[in-house]
Order: C-alpha cells, then sequence, then structure tokens
C-alpha cells in the first residue's frame, strides 16, 4: 500500500519567513497528493491538492508541485503568517495497483509554529 | 449548510465501558472513513465504508466497530477490547471511488477514558 514520510517538525518561525515542509510518498503508480491542515482541537482542512505528475496546487499563498521524478510534494509558502500556525498534513489516495482508490494515507504530521 | 457533524465533541467513559461516537454528513457522499489521531503518530485508518451496508478494516479495528445503515450515518462503537481508547476520533466522508477526490472531515471527537 502506499505511505507518506513527512518532515518531523516541530518548524519554528518568525513572521514574513520562507516555509518549506517536506513530503515524500511511495506507491506503486502514481497516486493523487493532498495537503491538510489542521487547527487546534480541530477537523483536518483540505488545503491543497495535485492529481497528476507535475500538476501544482496552490491555495491561501501555499503550493506544492507533484514530482514523479523525487516522489515529493512539498509544501511552500513564501511568507507566513502568525495565523499559519497549525498541523500541516500531506496524504496520498490510490495509485496501486489492484489496491483500493477509497484510502487516504497521511504522514505523521508537522506542528508549524509563526512568531510574531 | 452541507458537511459532517461528529457528536459529542468531548466525551468521558470509565474504563471497561463501550462507547459509541457518532457521525453525519449531509453531503451526499458514499464513502466514509474513521481516523484515529493520537501526538505524534498522525492519523491512522480505523475503518471505512465504500457504500450502504459495507465496511472494511482499516490499520488499526481491533477493538472497534461500525456499522453502516444509512448512507448518513457511520457510528464508531469503541469497545472494552480497545487496550488504548484515549484519543481523538475523525469522521471523514468522500466521493470514495475516485482517485483524485478528496475526503472532508468532522470537527473531531476527543475521547478520554478514566
Amino acid at each position: 500500500g502506499n505511505s507518506v514520510t513527512q518532515m518531523e517538525g516541530p518548524v519554528t518561525l518568525s513572521e514574513e519567513a520562507f516555509l518549506t515542509i517536506n513530503c515524500t510518498y511511495t506507491a506503486t503508480g502514481y497516486p493523487s497528493l493532498f495537503w491538510y491542515v489542521q487547527y487546534p482541537g480541530e477537523g483536518l482542512q483540505l488545503l491543497l491538492k495535485a492529481t497528476k505528475a507535475d500538476d501544482k496546487g496552490s491555495n491561501k499563498g501555499f503550493e506544492a508541485t507533484y514530482r514523479k521524478e523525487t516522489t515529493s510534494f512539498h509544501l511552500e509558502k513564501g511568507s507566513v503568517q502568525v495565523s499559519d500556525s497549525a498541523v500541516y498534513f500531506c496524504a496520498s489516495k490510490g495509485g496501486n495497483s489492484g489496491g483500493s482508490n477509497y484510502k487516504l494515507t497521511f504522514g505523521k504530521g508537522t506542528l508549524l509554529t509563526v512568531n510574531p | 449548510d452541507g458537511g459532517i457533524t461528529q457528536s459529542p465533541k468531548y466525551l468521558f467513559r470509565k474504563e471497561g465501558q463501550n462507547v459509541t461516537l457518532s457521525c453525519e454528513q449531509n453531503l451526499n457522499h458514499d464513502a466514509m472513513y474513521w481516523y484515529r489521531q493520537d501526538p505524534g503518530q498522525g492519523l491512522r485508518l480505523i475503518y471505512y465504508s465504500q457504500i450502504v451496508n459495507d465496511f472494511q478494516k482499516g490499520d488499526i479495528a481491533e477493538g472497534y466497530s461500525v456499522s453502516r445503515e444509512k448512507k448518513e450515518s457511520f457510528p464508531l462503537t469503541v469497545t472494552s477490547a480497545q487496550k488504548n481508547p484515549t484519543a481523538f476520533y475523525l469522521c471523514a466522508s468522500g466521493t470514495g471511488g475516485k482517485m483524485n477526490t478528496e475526503a472532508f472531515f468532522g470537527q473531531g471527537t476527543r475521547l478520554t477514558v478514566v
């Protein structure tokens, strides 16, 4: 089945700093890839997604590009804000021969804290 | 408003008691999921259902049971056989079978067993 490995946290940045959170995946084929964000005490919200190689997902200043050569989907933002403080999860779905397309597989999450 | 509703938000139970967590969706989604979240471990899949009256075990199904009698509802029972039930439980739904579609999450239920 799929697996997802993402950068261990916590990550602490100052406001307006550049953010990168690394994510790599393993799958026998080409899964769809997602970034979710979780604010304290809440469920997960979809941040962005990419469904095929070289696709770039973007939302709220965040971007991630699906790189099949490096099996990666790194999350970036050029200038973070205090309100971006949250836990970020990378996830994959499908792309396994004979496997289920129903299951989302998550990384362990990366806690981001942005200080003013 | 369309969405996924989990209730209650906080739940306390004594050790040895079964407890049922509610999850309802009005998004007309075929697939529903239960995940467990523990600090530092990300989300782990407990059970999922692709369609009414059908469900499959996820990665950590032991000590849990589910039912899917209606499309809108997917309750999770945490039984006394679950050795470490204290956790944050997240329900999700989605269109399921299509690889490029995301899951939508509820606000979660924090279960504490004392």
